[in-house]
């Protein structure tokens, strides 16, 4: 069974940094891209960020382009999001997501997200 | 960026009754759409892929439509644990979008 698994938020200044964490288990690890996608409270679905499986190709939503780092660590199953530079509206549910195939390159989105991790609340206040 | 939109944002249905949920982009993706359903306190699970493909163990009551710009999700006969948030999603170009959601609440 694919299990994902989200850990790492935390209340958080503004201006401030934090690294989520999600560990993957159930599947090769490698072979797939894995994306983070949050969500606001109250509010609906955003993707932040996506990584291929070798970790050599990232891709990010403008909103927090050149804040947020995603990466991993494919001898540990584990992905994370180096988060800097916080801000209020950054406040939100953090999930990891999987894409659903391989596929050699994500340069072509083409992929959907199954399954997701449980997510990890990230709140960013004074 | 392409958008996506949904429509209604909430869907008042009596259990038992058709409940038709609208997704519409705003340029083409093909039939590179999936559907996913939120419950509160839990995770977006995966409902329908390529715009019509159940995903494993999805109830045949779910079925989905379209192509292009605009798409239809059909639940056939509402139970009670469908009773949830609904939201479409592109992944013809990047960024991935979702659309807004809409939820459908019991009447």
């Amino acid at each position: 069974e694919v299990q994902l698994l989200e850990s790492g938020g935390g209340l958080v200044q503004p201006g401030g940094s934090l690294r989520l964490s999600c560990a993957a288990s159930g599947f090769t690890f490698s072979s797939y891209a894995m994306s983070w996608v949050r969500q606001a409270p109250g509010k609906g679905l955003e993707w932040v960020s996506a990584i291929s499986g070798s970790g050599g190709s990232t891709y990010y939503a403008d909103s927090v382009k050149g804040r947020f780092t995603i990466s991993r660590d494919n001898s540990k199953n584990t992905l994370y999001l180096q988060m800097n530079s916080l801000r209020a509206e950054d406040t939100a549910v953090y999930y990891c997501a999987k894409d659903a195939l391989y596929v050699p390159s994500i340069a072509a989105a083409g992929n959907w997200f199954d399954p997701w991790g449980q997510g990890t609340l990230v709140t960013v206040s004074s | 960026e392409i958008v996506m939109t949904q429509s209604p944002a909430t869907l008042s249905v009596s259990p038992g009754e058709r409940a038709t949920l609208s997704c519409r982009a705003s340029q083409s993706v093909s039939s590179n759409l999936a559907w996913y359903q939120q419950k509160p306190g839990q995770a977006p699970r995966l409902l329908i892929y390529g715009a019509s493909t159940r995903a494993t163990g999805i109830p045949a009551r779910f079925s989905g439509s379209g192509s292009g710009t605009e798409f239809t999700l059909t639940i056939s006969s509402l139970q009670s644990e469908d009773f949830a948030v609904y939201y479409c999603q592109q992944y013809n170009n990047w960024p991935r979008t979702f659309g807004g959601g809409t939820k459908v609440e019991i009447k």
